[in-house]
C-alpha cells in the first residue's frame, strides 16, 4: 500500500515557525516529484510548493517565497516544510502529494491525510 | 498564473441523476495537464480523472471528462450515494499549477 503522513501541524503565534513532515511508504520516493498543497477552512485547494526527484529544482508560490522552504532526505523517505515568519492567512490543512509527472501528466495521484497549521495570537 | 473558474460552485441532484461540472481556464490548457479530484467533508482530495479523460485506477466508468482548449467537464452518470462530495478541477499545464474553487455535489 502506498502511504504519506503528515506531520508537525500545530497552533503557532503570528511570526512563529513549524516544520512539517511528510513520511512516504509503499513506493520508491525518491523516482517522484512531490509537493505540497494546502487548503484554508472551507476555501479551496492552493499549491505551495515542489520539489524534484533529488531536491535540485524546486518552486513556491508567491504567497510563501522567502518564507517556507521544501527539502527532502530521500535516505528517510521523507519531505519537509520549514515554515517561517507565520502569518493568519497561513492557517490551513496542509496536505503533501506525489506529483506523477510521467504517466499521469503532473497529477497529484497520492495525497497525506494532511496536517492542520492554525496560525493565532 | 492560469485561472481555473468551476461552475456551479454547487449543485443539488438525486441518486440516478446525470450531472456535468465544467471548468473554465483563463487561457488554454494542453489536455494532458487537467485534471479532476474528488474530496470527501475531513479527507483529503482524491485524484478521480488526469489527463481530462483518463480515469485513475479504481475509478467508476460513471466517471468521465472531456473538453479542450479553455472548456473542460466532468460528468457523473448515474449519481451514487458514494458520489456526493466536492469536485476541483485542476492544470498543470502552466506552473504554478492552479485549482478551480470546486463544485459540491450534494444530495437533492
Amino acid at each position: 500500500q502506498v502511504y504519506l503522513v503528515e506531520s508537525g501541524g500545530g497552533l503557532v503565534k503570528p511570526g512563529g515557525s513549524l516544520r512539517l513532515s511528510c513520511a512516504a511508504s509503499g513506493f520508491s520516493f525518491s523516482d517522484y516529484y512531490m509537493t505540497w498543497i494546502r487548503q484554508a477552512p472551507g476555501k479551496g485547494l492552493e499549491w505551495i510548493s515542489y520539489i524534484s526527484r533529488n531536491g535540485d529544482t524546486i518552486y513556491y508560490a508567491g504567497s510563501v517565497r522567502g518564507r517556507f522552504t521544501v527539502s527532502r532526505d530521500n535516505a528517510r523517505n521523507s519531505l519537509y516544510l520549514q515554515m517561517n515568519s507565520l502569518r493568519v492567512e497561513d492557517t490551513a490543512m496542509y496536505y503533501c502529494a506525489r506529483d506523477e509527472v510521467v504517466t499521469a501528466g503532473d497529477a497529484f495521484d497520492i495525497w497525506g491525510q494532511g496536517t492542520m497549521v492554525t496560525v493565532s495570537s | 498564473d492560469i485561472q481555473m473558474t468551476q461552475s456551479p460552485s454547487s449543485l443539488s441532484a438525486s441518486v440516478g441523476d446525470s450531472v456535468t461540472i465544467t471548468c473554465r481556464a483563463s487561457q488554454s490548457v494542453n489536455t494532458r495537464y487537467l485534471n479532476w479530484y474528488q474530496q470527501k467533508p475531513g479527507k483529503a482530495p482524491k485524484l478521480l480523472i488526469y489527463a481530462t479523460g483518463s480515469l485513475q485506477s479504481g475509478v467508476p466508468s460513471r466517471f468521465s471528462g472531456g473538453g479542450s482548449g479553455t472548456d473542460f467537464t466532468l460528468t457523473i452518470s448515474s449519481l451514487q450515494p458514494d458520489d456526493f462530495a466536492t469536485y476541483h478541477c485542476q492544470q498543470s499545464y502552466s506552473h504554478p499549477p492552479t485549482f478551480g474553487g470546486g463544485t459540491k455535489v450534494e444530495i437533492k
